[in-house]
């Protein structure tokens, strides 16, 4: 398949561990955020969403929080599995309905 | 399955020539987004329709022009094509509007190689 290949940060985990990936969001105005996941070969999948009167969601085996005093998005996926890997983006909306996407992390599970 | 259809899958032509992809929104959805997907550039937004009218720009080269047909397909059309195009081109979509939902449903992309 094809593969983003892009030169990101890689995070690697072992099989049922928990995974943390980080993203900092560029405008305080940013009123929503999504995490989306790719795989290869395949468009991004739409994972969980915040708005901005939120600080956390959880969704099935994965968590967002939001810190706005930092400007951090992070996404904690719980007992990692190999179908999780993937390349993870987060994405705000700063106007109307444009999302600006960070430049994305690699995500590797070890059996 | 996202819903939204893109057309074709891979296309692969020479520098100078002009392409066109075809996007299929999700049923009921009036916003289109084109986005191009390079080796180092990540993911790039390059143009907005809501409901047949352009609604934001991004980073769109002069020499690519969209539009949005009133059965709300997309058409996403690149000219006097340069090796440096070569992407993954994806269509999203979503429900829009100033209050709708921001949440966008992703197509599985066009792959675009220029020799």
């Amino acid at each position: 398949g094809e593969s983003v290949g892009l030169h990101l940060p890689t995070l690697s985990v072992q099989e049922g561990d928990n995974s943390i990936i980080n993203c900092a969001y560029s405008n305080s105005a940013s009123d929503y955020f999504i995490w989306y996941k790719q795989e290869s070969g395949k468009g991004p999948q739409f994972i969980i969403d915040i708005r901005s009167n939120m600080d956390k969601r959880q969704g099935q085996r994965v968590t967002v929080l939001l810190n706005k005093t930092v400007k951090h998005l992070s996404l904690q996926i719980a007992a990692t599995q190999p179908g999780d890997s993937a390349v993870y983006f987060c994405a705000e909306n700063n106007a109307g309905n444009m999302l600006t996407f960070g430049g994305g992390t690699r995500l590797m599970v070890k059996p | 399955d996202s819903g939204v259809t893109q057309t074709p899958k891979h296309l692969i032509t020479a520098t100078g020539q002009r392409v066109t992809l075809r996007c299929s929104p999700r049923s009921g959805d009036l916003s289109v987004y084109w986005y191009q997907q390079s080796l180092d550039q990540g993911l790039q937004f390059l143009i907005q329709y809501y409901n047949g009218e352009e609604r934001a720009k991004g980073n769109i080269l002069e020499r690519f022009s969209a539009q949005q047909f009133p059965d709300l397909h997309s058409e996403l059309n690149l000219s006097s094509l340069e090796l440096g195009d070569s992407a993954l081109y994806f269509c999203a979509s979503s429900a829009g509007g100033a209050w709708g939902s921001y949440e966008q449903y992703f197509g599985p992309g066009t792959r675009l190689t220029v020799t």
